[in-house]
């Protein structure tokens, strides 16, 4: 069954420090890949995708990923956080098409983003 | 542009009612989804919709629930006999198919009590 591990609960970063978020899955094949953003009270909304092709993939807000298959991660990076960057970020998979299985998205546990001042 | 909608954003029942929550996926999209979030907890996926019939469902979904699509627009979940386990974040998505992402909506927030 595939599965997404997101190893850090909460992290604190101050504000214009660099981010990095970790994501970790396990699947068969390479699946395709998603971060999703939630703020509070709010609804998810999609910072990036990976299906195939270039492992660095840009997204909104400033957020890019990168997919390393080697490491079966697609961490979440920010050169430059903002206050209003503060959320929870969740790391999702769900199979290739025409791979078959369950096709609905799998997620982590999230990871509670914190801003200093 | 386009969004997925969700009504209501909370609703209050009592253990043992019905409840529908309802969505209006994107007008073009052909998969339709259901996922829930117990407060404080990871998103999980409930049950997926394709061309008039459930496609997978997981061991959450059991008989309690069902989904529908009415009328082509509409897509609701019911939970037939609500359980104080059944409060959380009931997400609704779309895809227009697998080749793209899920548009989630708002989510309606669940309380039994």
């Amino acid at each position: 069954a595939q599965s997404v591990t997101q190893p850090d609960i909460h992290i604190t970063v101050s504000e214009g420090a660099s981010l990095e978020l970790r994501c970790n899955y396990s699947y068969g094949a390479t699946p395709y890949l998603f971060w999703y953003v939630q703020s509070p009270g709010q609804g998810l909304q999609l910072l990036l995708k990976y299906f195939s092709g270039d492992t660095l993939v840009q997204g909104i807000k400033g957020f890019e990923a990168e997919f390393k298959r080697s490491q079966s991660s697609f961490n979440l990076r920010k050169p430059s956080v903002h206050w209003s960057d503060a959320a929870e970020y969740f790391c999702a998979v769900s199979p290739p098409r025409g791979g078959g299985g369950a096709d609905g998205l799998t997620f982590g546990k999230g990871t509670h983003l914190i801003i200093q001042p | 542009e386009p969004e997925v909608t969700q009504t209501p954003s909370h609703q209050v029942t009592q253990m043992g009612q019905e409840v529908i929550l309802r969505c209006v996926p994107i007008s073009n999209h052909l998969y339709f989804y259901w996922y829930r979030q117990i407060l404080g907890q990871k998103v999980e996926f409930l049950v997926s919709f394709y061309n008039n019939e459930i496609s997978e469902k997981s061991e959450i979904f059991d008989d309690q629930f069902s989904v529908e699509r009415p009328d082509g627009s509409n897509f609701t979940l019911k939970i037939r006999s609500t359980k104080l386990e059944d409060s959380a974040m009931y997400f609704c998505a779309s895809y227009r198919d697998r080749a793209y992402e899920q548009y989630f909506g708002p989510g309606t927030r669940l309380t039994v009590t």
